[in-house]
């Protein structure tokens, strides 16, 4: 099974900022089978990237994703009011699995 | 535009048979895809559960085979999960969702999610 470590637990940043996540995985995802979630409280999960650095359908210019092998970066440049939630990587393939979550919150 | 609806009891008991439903509008279960349960406890992460390919294939997480079991109704265009011999741990936010099929049998992301719907283990 592959163990995803996100970081850092919680950042706090301002509306205007750059934000970046990180997601480390305990043994290399195969063929870069790495999605990143945001999740708003009372909602469901909402895919951003998939394949590392695939946007997702309607999904703003301002979200990217990077990385392979075992280190991966979720980016979001000039932070929205609304981009303040839980976000979620995720391994897929035979096993999916999820990491524990980065919060970004408003400073 | 797919839409996937969560619907079961909000309690059930301990050691008793958690039984969800997942109808699917806007798209037919048996042309393709993955259908599958993912889980949040309250305050806490995401842990997937088990997918079933629109073949009638399953995939289940290993920590949880054993007690899951996800079937296809392609009558009613919907699929459940059974999970047996539910504890309190088993208490959490349960949704349903789509993935595409990737490289061989490979589950792929999950898009779009169900709304989801709380389940609460207690006596």
């Amino acid at each position: 099974e592959i163990v995803l470590t996100q970081s850092p637990g919680t950042l706090s940043l301002s509306p205007g900022e750059g934000a970046t996540l990180s997601c480390r995985a305990s043994q290399s995802v195969s063929r870069n089978y790495l999605a990143w979630y945001q999740q708003k409280p009372g909602q469901a999960p909402r895919l951003l990237i998939y394949g590392a650095s695939s946007r997702a359908t309607g999904i703003p210019d301002r979200f990217s994703g990077s990385g392979s092998g075992t280190d991966f970066t979720l980016t979001i440049t000039r932070l929205e009011p609304e981009d303040f939630a839980v976000y979620y990587c995720q391994q897929y393939g035979t096993s999916p699995s999820f990491g524990q979550g980065t919060k970004l919150e408003i400073k | 535009q797919v839409q996937l609806q969560e619907s079961g009891p909000g309690l059930v008991k301990p050691s008793e048979t958690l039984s969800l439903t997942c109808t699917v509008s806007g798209y037919s279960i048996s042309s393709g895809y993955y259908w599958g349960w993912i889980r949040q406890p309250p305050g806490k992460g995401l842990e997937w559960i088990g997918s079933i390919y629109h073949s009638g294939s399953t995939y289940y997480n290993p920590s949880l085979r054993g007690r899951v079991t996800i079937s296809l109704d392609t009558s009613k265009n919907q699929f459940s999960l059974k999970l047996t011999s539910v504890t309190a741990a088993d208490t959490a936010v349960y949704y349903c969702a789509r993935s595409v099929r990737i490289f061989g049998t490979s589950i792929g992301w999950f898009d779009p999610w169900g709304q989801g719907t709380l389940v609460t283990v207690s006596s």
